[in-house]
C-alpha cells in the first residue's frame, strides 16, 4: 500500500491553464504539506494543514490554492500557470514531531 | 530565522569508502533533526533521525549524531555502496519539534559512488 500518493506523476501544460494536483495519505497523520524542489532539488515548502486547518502559508503566488476536504487529502490547484511553475511538486505528511512521509512527486513542465 | 546548512556536492567515492555529509543547523528552541535521501526520480525518504542533544540516529548503516554544541548533525557511514548513490538532505523541524513548526531542509548533497 502507498503511504502518500499523488496524483498525476507528470503533467505537461500551456501557459495560462489551471491544474490540480491531488494527494492522499493512508497514513492517519494529522498534518500534510506541499513542498516546491527546483531544478537544483531545492526544496521548499509551500503550505502545510493540521486537521484540515492551514498553519503555514509561505510567501507563493495566490494562484497556488491548497484544499483539505478531510485529515487524509490534500489538493494543490494552480491557476494562470507561468513557465516559473516548472518543478517537482511533493506532497508529504507527518504526526507530532516525527519526519514526513513524501509521496513520489509530480514533475509539472509548463511550456 | 531557522536554517540548515550542508556540504555541497556532488562527493565522489570509491565502494566500500568512509562517508561524511557535514550538516549544521541554526534554530532557536529544542529542533528534532533529520536526514532524507532520494534516490533518481523518487519522492524524499526518512533515512534516520534525532529528537534531542546527543541522540543517534541509525539506519542501513548510516548514522548522525545530534550535537547541540557544535549544531551539528553529520551523516556517516562506514563503507558505502554503489547502492548508495543518491540525493541526501539535512533538515530539521524547528521550536519545539511540533507539528505547527516547518520542516526546513538543506540544499541537498549528491553522492555519487564508484564501483
Amino acid at each position: 500500500d502507498t503511504a502518500v500518493s499523488q496524483t498525476p506523476k507528470y503533467l505537461v501544460t500551456q501557459m495560462g491553464n489551471d491544474k490540480s494536483i491531488k494527494c492522499e495519505q493512508n497514513l492517519g497523520h494529522d498534518t500534510m504539506y506541499w513542498y516546491k524542489q527546483d531544478s537544483k532539488k531545492f526544496l521548499k515548502i509551500m503550505f502545510s494543514y493540521n486537521n484540515k486547518e492551514l498553519i503555514i502559508n509561505e510567501t507563493v503566488p495566490n494562484r497556488f490554492s491548497p484544499k483539505s476536504p478531510d485529515k487524509a487529502h490534500l489538493n494543490l490547484h494552480i491557476n494562470s500557470l507561468e513557465l516559473g511553475d516548472s518543478a517537482v511538486y511533493f506532497c508529504a505528511s507527518s504526526q507530532g514531531s516525527g519526519g514526513a512521509f513524501f509521496g513520489q512527486g509530480t514533475r509539472l513542465t509548463v511550456v | 530565522g531557522d536554517s540548515v546548512t550542508q556540504m555541497e556536492g556532488p562527493v565522489t567515492l570509491s565502494e566500500e569508502a568512509f562517508l561524511t555529509i557535514n550538516c549544521t543547523y541554526t534554530a532557536t528552541g529544542y529542533p528534532s533533526l533529520f536526514w532524507y535521501v532520494q534516490y533518481p526520480g523518487e519522492g524524499l525518504q526518512l533515512l534516520l533521525k534525532a529528537t534531542k542533544a546527543d541522540d543517534k540516529g541509525s539506519n542501513k548503516g548510516f548514522e548522525a549524531t545530534y550535537r547541540k554544541e557544535t549544531t551539528s548533525f553529520h551523516l556517516e557511514k562506514g563503507s558505502v555502496q554503489v547502492s548508495d548513490s543518491a540525493v541526501y538532505f539535512c533538515a530539521l523541524r524547528g521550536g519545539y519539534g511540533g507539528a505547527t513548526n516547518k520542516l526546513i531542509f538543506g540544499t541537498g548533497t549528491l553522492l555519487a559512488v564508484q564501483p
